[in-house]
């Protein structure tokens, strides 16, 4: 069984610009997350989708992160515009029921922005 | 809200050396408890769970107890090895079951 896929694998930016995370969950996972990893720090949700629908965007700032997920299947990460703080490793995950339980997550974006 | 705290690191041992790493919560309810793995240059793979209070997680040689009166839950192994070297992560999903909260992830290294 295919893992779940995320590009690019590394990305360096200035502040100021835009950039976009792909992922693609395991097929047939209705749920997808998308977690924010900052060095030395634990993972932290950033949006939860249900297919095509939001389920949790809570912890989103939105003033400059924008999530979709067109189809119910891949899913497109964006911050436009990025700051320094925004450096992290952008983990993408997925799981059949929306269960906890049965997460299964990205090698993730390590993202630098300077 | 829902917290997880672990024992500040890094943890450095020999190998055949026991481990522990400890791990606290704070939470409403009853919480499904994770400990997932992350080894280098590879996205978090989930270690054990428990999902109810006195319930032991275990899996390749890892064991952890869910333990409500101290809210704990911490890890343990009796022989590591070099190649458990990574970072630990404790977690726990709240009652609505998916939200995962993190704690800070302990790096361990065993050495030969």
């Amino acid at each position: 069984e295919a893992g779940v896929a995320q590009s690019p694998r590394y990305k360096i930016i200035e502040k100021r610009q835009s950039v976009a995370f792909w992922c693609n969950p395991i097929s047939g996972h209705a749920t997808l997350y998308w977690y924010q990893q900052i060095l030395g720090q634990g993972p932290k949700l950033l949006i939860q989708f249900q297919n095509n629908g939001v389920v949790d965007d809570s912890q989103l700032p939105k003033d400059r992160f924008s999530a979709e997920r067109l189809k119910g299947v891949d899913s497109t990460l964006k911050i436009q515009p990025a700051k320094l703080e925004d450096s992290a490793v952008y983990l993408c995950a997925s799981s059949l029921v929306g269960s906890a339980e049965k997460l299964f997550f990205g090698s993730g974006t390590q993202l630098s922005v300077l | 809200g829902n917290s997880v705290t672990q024992m500040e690191g890094p943890v450095t041992l020999s190998e055949e050396a026991f481990l522990t790493i400890n791990c606290t919560y704070t939470a409403t309810g009853y919480p499904s408890l994770f400990w997932y793995v992350q080894y280098p240059g590879e996205g978090l793979q989930l270690l054990l769970k428990a999902t109810k209070a006195d319930d032991k997680g275990s899996n390749k040689g890892f064991e952890a107890t869910y333990r409500k009166e101290t809210t704990s839950f911490h890890l343990e192994k009796g022989s590591v090895q070099v190649s458990d070297s990574a970072v630990y992560f404790c977690a726990l999903s709240g009652t609505s079951g998916s939200r995962l909260t993190f704690g800070e992830g302990t790096q361990l290294t065993v050495n030969p």
